[in-house]
C-alpha cells in the first residue's frame, strides 16, 4: 500500500516570499491533515479536511496561511507571504475514520530567510 | 487549557536498560490515545494505540503502553531498550466528543540509547 506522498521535501525560501506544499493522501482516506511541526515540539493541527471539506481550521494563520483539497484526493498547503517564524516542518498525515490512526508523510522542510 | 503532557523532553540511556515515558493529558471524557515514534530521517510512525477494553495495550518492537483514567495517563514503557530504539516519542489524543476527531499531540521526548 502506498503512503502518503508530499513534496517538496526541502525548500528554502526569503521572508515575504510564496511557497506552497502538495499532499496525495493514502487512497481511500476521506480525512486529511496539515500539521506544522516546529523544532523541538509536537505537530500541531493546521487543517482538517473531511473529503473536500474543512472541518477544523481553528489554528491555520488565515491572514497567510491557505488550503484546499479539491475532488476530496490530493490536497495544498500554501504560505502568502511567509514569515521566518515559518520555519518548520510540514506534515500531512491521512485517515481512514475520523477517529482512528493517522498515517503520515515524510514532511515538507521550510526554512525561511 | 486543554493539552497533552509529556514528562521529559530528553532521555538519555544504556542499551537493555528499561524505559518509561509519562503522558498525561487534560481533557475530560472518552479520548482514543496514541504513541507515535519518529526515527532519526523518518516520518511518524504508529507505535501503539488504546481505544477501549484491556487498559495495558502492547505495541510494536516491544512496546507496551498502560492507560489509567483516573491518573488521565498513558505511559509508554519497554523492559529492555535497543540502540535501535533511538528516536523521538509523541504521544497524541483524540478526545471522542470532538467533532472531527482533532488530534492533539505532546511536545515530544527525544531518547538516545547510547551502546
Amino acid at each position: 500500500e502506498a503512503g502518503v506522498a508530499q513534496s517538496p521535501r526541502y525548500k528554502i525560501i526569503e521572508k515575504r516570499q510564496s511557497v506552497a506544499f502538495w499532499c496525495n493522501p493514502i487512497s481511500g482516506h476521506a480525512t486529511l491533515y496539515w500539521y506544522q511541526q516546529i523544532l523541538g515540539q509536537g505537530p500541531k493541527l493546521l487543517i482538517q479536511f473531511q473529503n473536500n471539506g474543512v472541518v477544523d481550521d481553528s489554528q491555520l494563520p488565515k491572514d497567510r496561511f491557505s488550503a484546499e483539497r479539491l475532488k476530496g484526493v490530493d490536497s495544498t498547503l500554501k504560505i502568502q507571504p511567509a514569515k521566518l517564524e515559518d520555519s518548520a516542518v510540514y506534515l500531512c498525515a491521512s485517515s481512514l475514520v475520523k477517529v482512528g490512526e493517522l498515517f503520515f508523510g515524510e514532511g515538507s522542510r521550510l526554512t525561511v530567510l | 487549557a486543554q493539552s497533552v503532557s509529556q514528562h521529559n523532553h530528553h532521555v538519555i540511556l544504556s542499551e537493555a536498560a528499561s524505559l518509561e515515558l509519562g503522558c498525561n493529558y487534560s481533557y475530560g471524557g472518552t479520548v482514543n490515545l496514541f504513541w507515535y515514534v519518529q526515527y532519526p530521517g523518518q516520518h511518524l510512525q504508529l507505535l501503539l494505540k488504546y481505544f477501549s477494553g484491556d487498559p495495558l495495550v502492547k505495541g510494536i518492537k516491544g512496546f507496551e503502553a498502560e492507560f489509567i483514567k483516573s491518573k488521565f495517563s498513558f505511559n509508554l514503557r519497554k523492559p529492555s531498550v535497543q540502540w535501535s530504539d533511538t528516536a523521538e516519542y509523541f504521544c497524541a489524543v483524540i478526545r471522542l466528543t470532538d467533532s472531527w476527531g482533532k488530534l492533539q499531540f505532546g511536545a515530544g521526548t527525544q531518547v538516545v540509547v547510547t551502546p
